[in-house]
Parts: structure tokens; sequence; C-alpha cells
């Protein structure tokens, strides 16, 4: 089985400053999507940044960008300019490209915290 | 506006009562999963439905029950909650041809049972 693994469980950044979250994960398949997901503290899952595996090029979305490395499993997040407003949980996840198969599996998580 | 609806928010309940907590998404999404989140452990899948009267277990379905009688509703059900079933949980949907846009969330309900 798919596995997902955040090894940080807690990260603490300096506002305005840079923070990388990592993500490793276990796969045979070779087609597959990758996401992050944020959790703030009003529970709501919210969908951060997300990756085809066959795209070499790294997914970015405004201050959010990651870092594919196909060949070692991994796909971490960095946060650039960090905000007060990035203070959450994130959550990898990894899910199969597959038309019978929309199963996701998470990491257990990294609880950003944001200095002033 | 597309979403999942889960209610109720927050649910305090005493052990060996029935409980429901329901899922509706307006997307039209042929799957639908519930999944528990405990501290240290992430997101782990309680059960699944592809379509209608079509569920399987995920990897931790024991102590409950779900429905799948209209595309629409996914509830879950707890026919004998015991304390070790205090968690946070989610209901999700996505679509089998939009793989990428991942999965809708429901704003989760805080469950204890006590």
């Amino acid at each position: 089985a798919q596995t997902v693994t955040q090894s940080q469980p807690e990260m603490s950044v300096q506002e305005a400053e840079t923070v990388t979250l990592s993500c490793t994960y276990d796969t045979s398949e070779s087609d597959y999507y990758l996401f992050w997901y944020k959790q703030p503290p009003s529970r709501q899952m919210i969908l951060v940044i997300r990756q085809e595996a066959y795209k070499q090029q790294n997914a970015t979305e405004n201050r959010f960008s990651v870092n594919f490395q196909k060949a070692a499993k991994s796909f971490s997040l960095k946060i650039s300019d960090s905000q007060l407003g990035d203070a959450a949980m994130y959550f990898c996840a990894y899910r199969i490209r597959s038309l019978d198969n929309n199963d996701m599996r998470f990491g257990a998580g990294t609880r950003l915290t944001v200095k002033p | 506006e597309a979403q999942v609806t889960q209610n109720p928010r927050y649910l305090i309940t005493v052990t060996g009562k029935k409980l429901t907590v329901t899922c509706s998404q307006n997307m039209n999404h042929e799957y639908m999963s519930w999944y528990r989140q405990d501290p240290g452990l992430g997101l782990r899948q309680i059960y699944y439905s592809m379509n209608v009267e079509v569920t399987d277990k995920g990897d931790v379905p024991e102590g409950y029950k779900v429905s799948r009688k209209e595309k629409r509703n996914f509830p879950l059900i707890l026919e004998s909650p015991s304390p070790n079933q205090t968690s946070l949980y989610f209901c999700a949907s996505s679509s089998f041809y939009r793989g990428l846009d991942g999965y809708t969330f429901g704003s989760g309900t805080r469950l204890t049972v006590v």
C-alpha cells in the first residue's frame, strides 16, 4: 500500500521568511498526483498546491511552490514570505491516477507556527 | 456554490447511543469517502463509495457503517459509539475524471463519546 511520510511534526518560521515542509511517499506506480492541503484552526481542508507525477516542472501557486523529486519520491512544500495567516496544519497527500481508484493517502501532518 | 455539506459540526454523545453524521455534495461526484483525523496519525480512511449502492471498507472501518442510496448523500453511522471513536471526522468527494482537482472536503465533525 502507498504510504506518505511527513517527518516534521512541527515547524516554526519567522514572518516574511521562507520555510520548507518535507514529504516523502512510497509507491510502485508511475502515474499519480500529489497534493498539499492546509488546515487552519477553522478545520477546513484547503487545497494549496498540486502536482502531476508525469510533469517534471515543479508546481507554483503564488508564494507556495514544490520541489518534486520523482526518483527520490520526495514532494516538499516551500512557503516564501511567510505570513501570519500561513499558520496551520499542513498535510501531504498522494493519489494514484486511475479511473477506478480515487483513494487518497495522507501524511501525519506538519504543524506550522509563524512568529511575528 | 460547489460544496460538501457535513452535519453536525460538533457532537457529544454517550457510549452506545446510535448516531448519524450526514454528508451531502452538490457536484455530482461519483466518489465519496469518510476519514477520521487523529493527532499524529493524519487522516485515515474509514469507508468509501465509488457510486450509488457501491461501498467498501477503508483502513479503519470497525465500528462504522455507511450507505449510498443516492449519489449526493453518504451518511456515516455509528451503531454503538465508544470512547475510542472520539475524533475529528471529514467527508470528502471527488470526480473520477478530474483527478487533479483532489478532494472537496466537508467542514468536519468533532465527535466526543463519553
